[in-house]
């Protein structure tokens, strides 16, 4: 089974500055998703970053990107010129391709979650 | 496009009492999930299905059951409610034929058993 681990409970960091989330997680898998969900007080899940494990690119969008070491199984999340709107819980997730036969070959891909850094943004 | 709609938002149930959580997505999704969120815990899954007819069991399927009979509907269902299920619930969706958009998600419904 995958796991997914991030360490930081809780962190904290000045508004305009840049902060980094670690995400590692364990799998024997060769093809797969990571992705990095933000949960603000409004308790939506929103999809902030993805990454394709067979791409060495580091995945950007805008002030967030990812640092993606594939042999170290490691996936961090940087956020740069940090926002208030930036605080909420973030979730590291993981996403393989599972195969049943009897679907037909339709795989499943079903999401592993990491239990969550809760991201403060300080005025 | 509403995306993926859970109803109700709120739920306040007695031990021992039964119900449904809705959820419907309107992206024509073939997959759908299940996950609860616990403090501390992140998201787990509870059950998911590949398709109409098609349903599985996550990492935590005990006092739970689905059915999928159409591709828009996927609801989760509680026969005799525990305080252990006292939770917030996210219903999710996506299409098949590429990861890498990641799931969509509902609001959630936070559900407290008594």
């Amino acid at each position: 089974a995958q796991t997914v681990t991030q360490s930081q409970p809780e962190m904290s960091v000045q508004e305009a500055e840049t902060v980094t989330l670690s995400c590692t997680y364990d799998t024997s898998e060769s093809n797969y998703y990571l992705f990095w969900y933000k949960q603000p007080p409004s308790r939506q899940m929103i999809l902030v970053i993805r990454q394709e494990a067979y791409k060495q690119q580091n995945a950007t969008e805008n002030r967030f990107s990812v640092n993606f070491q594939k042999a170290a199984k490691s996936f961090s999340l940087k956020i740069s010129d940090s926002q208030l709107g930036d605080t909420a819980m973030y979730f590291c997730a993981f996403m393989k391709r599972r195969f049943r036969p009897a679907y037909s070959g339709a795989g499943s891909y079903q999401l592993t979650f990491g239990k969550g850094t809760k991201l403060s943004v300080i005025p | 496009n509403a995306g993926v709609t859970q109803t109700p938002k709120f739920q306040v149930l007695k031990t021992g009492q039964s119900m449904t959580l809705q959820c419907a997505q309107d992206m024509n999704h073939e997959y759908m999930s299940w996950y609860r969120q616990d403090p501390g815990m992140g998201l787990r899954l509870i059950h998911y299905s590949v398709g109409a007819g098609i349903t599985d069991q996550g990492e935590v399927p005990n006092g739970y059951n689905v059915s999928r009979s159409t591709t828009e509907d996927f609801p989760l269902r509680l026969l005799s409610a525990a305080p252990s299920q006292t939770s917030v619930y996210f219903c999710a969706s996506r299409a098949p034929v590429t990861g890498r958009d990641g799931y969509t998600f509902g609001s959630g419904t936070r559900l407290t058993v008594v």
